[in-house]
């Protein structure tokens, strides 16, 4: 069985500093992982996906993960934040078709 | 490309009615349609999987008489609230998988529920 757990249900950086935000991740076969983020009232936008080949993902919007087997992780980063990255983010491991999400990590991005 | 629609966006119901939430892949075609609940400060929590022609699979502890999916075309899958309580109010977002695309799911931007 797959599952995902999120460090951190809320995360609050300066506007300018590093992004993290941790995911790990069990699953019984090789995983696809995936984050999310969601604004207020909408769905989730895909920021990037690992399935195979190089562990370090780049998505949208300047963020990255990094797929660590031996840490069962897949932390995601941002080199400097923005004040439009404040909002909702969750991962997930794809299991049997289904999507797993984690409980999601509330990223707040002060002035 | 890969867009999802629900309509509606928001609805304010009575107790007691049934509500009908549509869920549409625009560009593509989608085999599979996932439901999902999510409540205030909390993760998606996978309903029911959605497959076009067939009968849809209720996770646990979901009750398939009180929402229905309906899956008809390879576009469109709705959900029904039958017979609404406010306990029912929520965020449902569906999402939708191309047939041709492999695991990545599509998102539709989510309605909210409300039941007085």
């Amino acid at each position: 069985a797959q599952s995902v757990t999120q460090l951190g249900s809320h995360v609050s950086v300066s506007e300018g500093a590093l992004v993290l935000l941790r995911c790990n991740y069990s699953s019984s076969v090789p995983p696809y992982l995936f984050w999310y983020v969601q604004y207020p009232n909408q769905g989730l936008q895909l920021l990037l996906k690992y399935t195979t080949g190089a562990t370090l993902v780049k998505g949208i919007n300047g963020f990255e993960a990094e797929f660590k087997k031996s840490e069962t992780s897949f932390h995601l980063t941002k080199p400097s934040a923005h004040m439009s990255d404040a909002a909702e983010y969750f991962c997930a491991v794809s299991g049997r078709g289904k999507l797993i999400f984690g409980q999601g990590t509330e990223l707040s991005v002060k002035p | 490309g890969a867009v999802v629609s629900q309509h509606p966006s928001r609805v304010i119901c009575k107790s007691g009615t049934s509500v009908k939430i549509e869920c549409r892949s625009l560009d593509f075609q989608a085999t599979t349609m996932f439901w999902y609940r999510q409540f205030p400060k909390k993760s998606l929590m996978l309903m029911a999987t959605s497959n076009e022609g067939s009968k849809a699979t209720y996770e646990q502890g979901v009750e398939k008489d009180k929402f229905l999916i309906n899956h008809a075309s390879l576009t469109l899958s709705t959900l029904t609230v039958t017979s609404a309580h406010p306990e029912d109010s929520s965020f449902y977002i569906c999402s939708a998988r191309d047939r041709w695309g492999g695991d990545e799911q599509f998102f539709g931007p989510g309605t909210r529920l409300t039941v007085l």
